[in-house]
């Protein structure tokens, strides 16, 4: 079965930098999130999307912008890169996020700045 | 605000025993989901299980079963016989809400590492 696919897995940058990560959900999930892990910590919600519009907003910082295109997959921006933003993010999709018994996250972008 | 506690940082057990790990959550809501997630070493975040509160049953996936008792507000997830690729961290999460018109997303306790011992 078809899952949901981030890339890149893997991504090396240096500080005040810009990085790209993207999403693509499981068919037919409208529904799209991001969320942000720190070493040794919890995965924590930084925004998600439902049909193509920003669904709800957590713990992200104004240096990083999210949007879910038309094809449904999405993309997170992250300007001016510090150190501490050195985690792993995780995409997340279903198929509405008013029932949420359904959540699926990808393999997850590691970012390391340096 | 929503709250998920895992008070375990840590477990072993023996390969092919059972060993549960715990989760309680606070919640005011009425209507609300549990979920258990595997996280191996390698990082991907793989789902598990999922209970519902208004679920008459326990939930049952395979090996693992969720243990829900809803009065205490505990939702242990029980891993019967034990491999050792069930080493991993273990993170429970509920759904929450932040607004009556809004969408939910999942809040995640702080996880339990699990270690099985050949």
């Amino acid at each position: 079965a078809a899952g949901v696919i981030q890339s890149p897995r893997h991504l090396i940058k240096e500080k005040r930098e810009t990085a790209t990560l993207k999403c693509y959900p499981i068919p037919r999930h409208d529904t799209v999130y991001w969320y942000q892990q720190g070493p040794g910590q919890d995965p924590q919600f930084l925004i998600s999307f439902y049909e193509k519009m920003q669904s709800d907003k957590g713990s992200i910082p104004d240096r990083f912008s999210a949007q879910q295109f038309s094809d449904y997959h999405s993309e997170l921006n992250m300007s001016s890169l510090e150190l501490g933003d050195s985690a792993l993010y995780f995409c997340a999709s279903s198929p509405s996020p008013f029932s949420g018994n359904t959540i699926y996250f990808g393999e997850g972008s590691w970012l390391t700045v340096v | 605000a929503q709250k998920i506690t895992q008070t375990q940082p840590g477990m072993f057990v023996q390969e092919k025993e059972a060993v549960t790990l715990d989760c309680t959550y606070d919640t005011s809501d009425q209507s609300y989901g549990l979920f258990w997630y595997k996280q191996p070493s390698s990082g991907e975040m793989i789902f598990l299980i999922y209970q519902g509160s208004y679920d008459e049953q326990n939930a049952t996936e395979g090996r693992y079963s969720l243990n829900f008792q809803k009065a205490r507000k505990s939702a242990n997830l029980v891993i019967s016989a034990s491999q050792l690729g069930d080493s991993a961290m273990y993170f429970c999460a509920m759904r929450e809400r932040a607004r009556m018109d809004s969408s939910y997303k999942l809040i995640f306790g702080s996880g339990t590492r699990l270690l099985v011992r050949p």
